[in-house]
């Protein structure tokens, strides 16, 4: 059974940084793109960042980028999302999925709240 | 990397059919078919039910089905059904190799 767990949200304060982890199993994890998706509350999805298979490519949307980096470790199983200059509205519900042009499966999502 | 767009709300009585527009631009849907769909319900995880525009993934009901013509995707759900009322989220890729969303559709089963 394909399972992904993500952990690490929290509440931060704005200017702050946290690393959000999502642990996989059930797939073999280094056969397949990463993706992270985040839902403001009472707001739509968002895609934020997804990575290749082997880490090599990596693409974010313009809100995020040079502030949050994805990452994976394809012996642990795990992705990552370093998350850093955190603002009021990356305050979401994020979740990871795995995919590039869909994605079949996700986590149960993490929340991370931005607020002094 | 706009939003795509989708209608707030929709609505439809059980048994009925009901259409959910997607439109985006050349740079998206209009240019690739990596258009999907999924299925929100409150206070849960997003559910795949379309994929490559028209493809339903495994256990997913032959109810919901998907078109594309020029800029624009469409999703379908005939047989409208009390479980359907959800939130719905078309998504395409883009020429930046990046993904966008579409901004969300309640659907409410009257």
């Amino acid at each position: 059974e394909v399972q992904l767990v993500e952990s690490g949200g929290g509440l931060v304060q704005p200017g702050g940084s946290l690393r959000l982890s999502c642990a996989a199993s059930g797939f073999t994890f280094s056969s397949y793109w990463m993706t992270w998706v985040r839902q403001a509350p009472g707001k739509g999805l968002e895609w934020v960042a997804n990575i290749k298979e082997d880490g090599s490519q990596k693409y974010y949307v313009d809100s995020v980028k040079g502030r949050f980096t994805v990452s994976r470790d394809n012996a642990k199983n795990s992705l990552y999302l370093q998350m850093n200059s955190l603002r009021a509205e990356d305050t979401a519900v994020y979740y990871c999925a795995r995919g590039r042009y869909s994605s079949t499966y996700w986590g149960q999502g993490t929340l991370v709240t931005v607020s002094s | 990397q706009s939003a795509l767009t989708q209608p707030a709300s929709v609505s439809g009585s059980p048994g009925q059919s009901i259409t959910i527009s997607c439109t985006g631009t050349s740079s998206d849907i209009g240019t690739f078919d990596y258009v999907s769909w999924y299925q929100q319900h409150p206070d849960k995880a997003p559910k795949l039910i379309l994929y490559d525009v028209s493809t339903r993934p495994s256990g997913v009901s032959s109810r919901f089905s998907g078109s594309k013509s020029g800029n624009a995707a469409s999703l379908t759900i005939s047989g409208l059904q009390a479980e359907d009322e959800a939130d719905y989220y078309c998504r395409s890729f883009t020429s930046s190799n990046t993904l966008v969303f579409g901004g969300g559709t309640k659907l409410t089963v009257l």
